[in-house]
C-alpha cells in the first residue's frame, strides 16, 4: 500500500546536525511533490520544505532557510532532509508527507508518514 | 509570506450539531486551500483539497467551500469520531503556511 515512513530523529545538541530520512513505498515516486513539516510539542502544524517531482526546484520555510536542505534519491525511492546548526526551537515531530496531485506542486497533502521525533537539547 | 487565520480556536459541539469553521488568508489565494484533521498522538490527514473538494474515503457530512481569501470547514452532523484539531493550509505559494488549527470536542 501507499506509504511513507520517516527515521533518522533523535536527540541532538543545539549547533549540531542531523539528516532524516523519508521512505516511500506504493506509488511512483519520481512523480510527486515531497515535502517535510513539523510540529514542535504542544503547537501547531508548520511547513518546513518541499522538493518537486523532478527535484528541480526547492522551497524552504524562512525559519529553516539556509539551514536546512532537502533532496531525494529516485533510486532508493527515499526522500531526506539534511538540518544543520539546529536550535532549540527546531525540536518537534518532523512527518513527511506526499503531494496530492501527479507532477504538481500547488495541492494538498495526501499521504503522510508518522512522523519522527528530533530534540535539541544541551 | 500568506498568513492563515482560523476561527474559533476551540468550539465544544454535540453529536449531530452542525459545525462550522473559518479560515482566512492575509491575501487572495483563489481556492488553493486545503483542510485536514489531526487527532491526538497521529499524522494530519487530508479532508478537503482546493477549497471544495472532498478527498476520496472521506466521509461525506464534511464539506468546504470559499474563494480568495475567505473559506469555511463544515461537519454537517458532528460525529464522536471527529473530535480532533482542525487546520487548513494554503498551497497557492511557498511557504505553504498552515493556519493555527481549531480543536473540536464534545460538551
Amino acid at each position: 500500500q501507499v506509504q511513507m515512513v520517516e527515521s533518522g530523529g533523535g536527540v541532538v545538541q543545539p549547533g549540531r546536525s542531523l539528516r532524516l530520512s523519508c521512505a516511500a513505498s506504493g506509488f511512483i515516486f519520481s512523480s510527486y511533490t515531497l515535502h517535510w513539516v513539523r510540529q514542535a510539542p504542544g503547537k501547531g502544524l508548520e511547513w518546513v520544505a518541499l522538493i518537486t517531482y523532478d527535484g528541480g526546484n526547492k522551497y524552504y520555510a524562512d525559519s529553516v532557510k539556509g539551514r536546512f536542505t532537502v533532496s531525494r534519491d529516485s533510486s532508493k525511492n527515499t526522500f531526506y532532509v539534511q538540518m544543520n546548526s539546529l536550535r532549540t526551537e527546531d525540536t518537534a515531530v518532523y512527518f513527511c508527507a506526499r503531494g496530492l496531485e501527479v507532477a504538481a506542486t500547488f495541492c494538498g497533502l495526501d499521504v503522510w508518514g508518522r512522523g519522527t521525533t528530533v530534540t535539541v537539547s544541551s | 509570506d500568506i498568513q492563515m487565520t482560523q476561527s474559533p480556536s476551540s468550539l465544544s459541539a454535540s453529536v449531530g450539531d452542525r459545525v462550522t469553521i473559518a479560515c482566512r488568508a492575509s491575501q487572495s489565494i483563489s481556492s488553493f486551500l486545503n483542510w485536514y484533521q489531526q487527532k491526538l498522538g497521529k499524522a494530519p490527514k487530508l479532508l478537503i483539497h482546493k477549497a471544495s473538494n472532498l478527498q476520496s474515503g472521506v466521509p461525506s457530512r464534511f464539506s468546504g467551500s470559499g474563494s480568495g481569501t475567505d473559506f469555511i470547514l463544515t461537519i454537517s452532523s458532528l460525529q464522536p469520531e471527529d473530535a480532533a484539531t482542525y487546520y487548513c493550509q494554503q498551497s497557492y505559494s511557498t511557504p505553504f503556511t498552515f493556519g493555527p488549527g481549531t480543536k473540536v470536542d464534545f460538551k
